[in-house]
């Protein structure tokens, strides 16, 4: 069956322009998580969605971090104003069920290049 | 807040070698822990979960125990192969169970 896709797989942007990335859970799964992963960095948590809510979004690093899932399926994560900082590998996970944070299933992430 | 560590970021060991992968966390006790496998340029790779009342799981040539009293979790890869070869992370659930908290990794190699 399907994985987990994101897209796009790669982008460049210039320093203060907005971006958006999407992704595509596994059918059915009902909880969806963004992590972001730096360079020599361990993958960071961004937000946790259940269903169409995000219950934690404690990870976002700044306001200019947003995120919002639609129809308990597709999830876009968007940067705006972007920073040079904001340059990593942006990765999406989904779970069948919801309520703990187990067996995650990820994409093959975006990777992201702010100029 | 709780924190992992994986006290090497870099393993070199020959083939038909056993790896040994340590993963130790603070600050939790958690009902879980799980390993992943993640290739370069690609996404983690759920391997093994194991619980806090299991002192060790195998899957095929892997191994995982997990010392609740020392706080630490070892993952072994037997007869390892250049196959292996990949970064291995371990994950805890925050206390919310909303997220898994990552270790950084150990990126084995494996010589033929």
């Amino acid at each position: 069956g399907a994985g987990v896709s994101q897209s796009p797989s790669n982008k460049v942007t210039e320093k203060g322009k907005d971006v958006e990335l999407r992704c595509d859970p596994i059918s059915g799964h009902t909880a969806l998580y963004w992590y972001r992963q730096s360079l020599g960095q361990g993958l960071e948590f961004l937000i946790y969605f259940q269903g169409n809510s995000a219950p934690d979004k404690s990870g976002l690093p700044s306001d200019r971090f947003s995120a919002e899932r639609t129809g308990g399926s597709v999830s876009t994560l968007t940067i705006q104003r972007t920073q040079q900082e904001d340059s990593a590998v942006y990765l999406c996970a989904s779970s069948p069920n919801s309520g703990s944070a187990e067996t995650q299933y990820f994409g093959p992430g975006t990777r992201l290049l702010v100029l | 807040s709780q924190k992992i560590e994986q006290n090497s970021e870099a393993l070199n060991i020959q083939e038909g070698k056993t790896a040994t992968l340590t993963c130790n966390y603070t600050n939790y006790s958690p009902a879980y822990l799980q390993w992943y496998r993640q290739d370069p340029g690609r996404g983690p790779v759920f391997l093994l979960l194991i619980r806090e009342n299991e002192k060790e799981k195998r899957k095929e040539r892997l191994k995982v125990t997990f010392d609740t009293t020392l706080k630490q979790s070892l993952f072994h890869i037997t007869a390892s192969q250049p196959a292996d070869s990949a970064t291995y992370l371990c994950a805890l659930a925050n206390q919310a169970g909303t997220a898994l908290i990552f270790g950084k990794g150990t990126t084995l190699s494996v010589s033929s």
